[in-house]
Parts: structure tokens; C-alpha cells; sequence
């Protein structure tokens, strides 16, 4: 089945580091992925998209990969701080839409 | 301010007593989307719609119905509510059908926080 996979351990990272997630996906050929930040008990806010013929893209702090290779997305988060602490999931989009669970981030101070 | 909005925010309820969670978007999007949430499982879609008139099965739809008289509005329907429809549901509103538009993003609600006793 089509699957859009996120490393659902909880991920800690020292504050000023880069923090790194991973998306992989199986049996799917998305034509773009995204990434979305969600904080507890509220909505998931966009952050980024790459197009599956885009090797990089950034915005900020973030950076966002893009590897049909390998079928996976790696999303940076350099310079972190303790308000970076999130769940961020990765979004594939093509004739269906698949959210992975996402991944806890925590930024400690 | 750009935003949807969803009402009400958290709902205690008895099984089979009908209820409506309600979805509304100032964007003037097309394309809206019902997904509900759950510890380990993630978002998963329960209906959507490309426009007026026009909605879909999502992956969950069991247990719901939706209606898009209009383009602004998009509620949710519980005939019968069960425990298990007990979830934390989001709303969610892109300007057109994803993929279609190429580089799409989706607007979520601030959620609604079900209990289904």
C-alpha cells in the first residue's frame, strides 16, 4: 500500500544545532511533498514544498530535500531553538493525498 | 484575516445523539477536506470537496456525512455518533484540488475536540 513514513520517535536536539527528520515513502510516486509544523491540539500550518524535480529548497532557518532515488525527504532545521519543538509532518501530494503520523521534535534549551 | 474557522471547538456528546461540526473559509478556496486525528494514525481524510456541489469519500467516511451548499461552508455531519468517532477533526481548505494547482497548500481550522460518551 501507498505509505508516507516518518521516524515516530520523538527526536531530541540541543538548542543551536541542526535538527533533521526524515520522510520516506513507499508504493507512491508523489508529484510534490510538503512540510507542516503542528503544535498540540492545534491545526498544521505549512512550511515548505519541493516538487519531485527539485533537489533543494529553502526558507529560512529550514531546508527541505527532495531525493526520488532514495524516495525520501530530509527537512533541516539549522540554528534550532526551543520554539522549533513541534511535530512535523510531511505531506505527499499526487492523485491522493497521504499525511505521515510525523515526528516530535524537541528543542532543549 | 485569511482563516478557517470551526465550530465548536470541543463537544461532549452521547452515543446516536446527531451533530454537526460546522467548517467555514474566507479565502474563497475551492477545494475544502473533513480529516480527523488520532494518536498514532495520524490525519486521515474522511471527505472532501472540489467545489459547490460536488464532495467525495475520503479514506474514513464511515459514519459521516457532508454537504457544500455553498462555497464558503463545509460542515460536518454525525448522524449517530459512536465512541469511536471520538477524535480530535480538522477542517481544511486549499484554493483548488492539490495537484491540480501544482503547488498547493492546505488551510487547517483550529480543530474540534469530539467526545463521544
Amino acid at each position: 500500500s501507498q505509505k508516507i513514513e516518518q521516524n515516530s520517535e520523538a527526536l531530541n536536539i540541543q538548542e543551536g544545532k541542526t535538527a533533521t527528520l526524515t520522510c520516506n515513502y513507499t508504493n507512491y510516486s508523489p508529484a510534490y511533498l510538503q512540510w507542516y509544523r503542528q503544535d498540540p491540539g492545534r491545526g498544521p500550518v505549512f512550511l515548505l514544498l519541493i516538487r519531485e524535480n527539485e533537489k533543494e529548497k529553502r526558507k529560512e532557518r529550514l531546508k527541505v530535500t527532495f531525493d526520488t532515488t532514495l524516495k525520501q525527504s530530509l527537512f533541516h532545521i539549522t540554528a534550532s531553538q526551543p520554539a522549533d519543538s513541534a511535530t512535523y509532518l510531511c505531506v505527499g501530494r499526487d492523485d491522493k493525498i497521504i499525511f505521515g503520523k510525523g515526528t516530535r521534535l524537541h528543542i532543549l534549551p | 484575516e485569511a482563516q478557517v474557522t470551526q465550530n465548536p471547538r470541543y463537544l461532549i456528546t452521547v452515543t446516536g445523539k446527531k451533530l454537526t461540526v460546522t467548517c467555514s473559509q474566507n479565502m474563497n478556496h475551492e477545494y475544502m477536506s473533513w480529516y480527523r486525528q488520532d494518536p498514532g494514525l495520524g490525519l486521515r481524510q474522511i471527505y472532501y470537496s472540489m467545489n459547490v456541489e460536488v464532495t467525495d469519500k475520503g479514506d474514513v467516511p464511515e459514519g459521516y456525512k457532508v454537504s457544500r451548499k455553498e462555497k464558503r461552508n463545509f460542515p460536518l455531519i454525525l448522524e449517530s455518533p459512536s465512541p469511536n468517532q471520538t477524535s480530535l477533526y480538522f477542517c481544511a481548505s486549499s484554493l483548488k484540488l492539490p495537484r491540480l494547482a501544482g503547488s498547493d497548500t492546505q488551510y487547517f481550522g483550529p480543530g474540534t475536540r469530539l467526545t463521544v460518551l
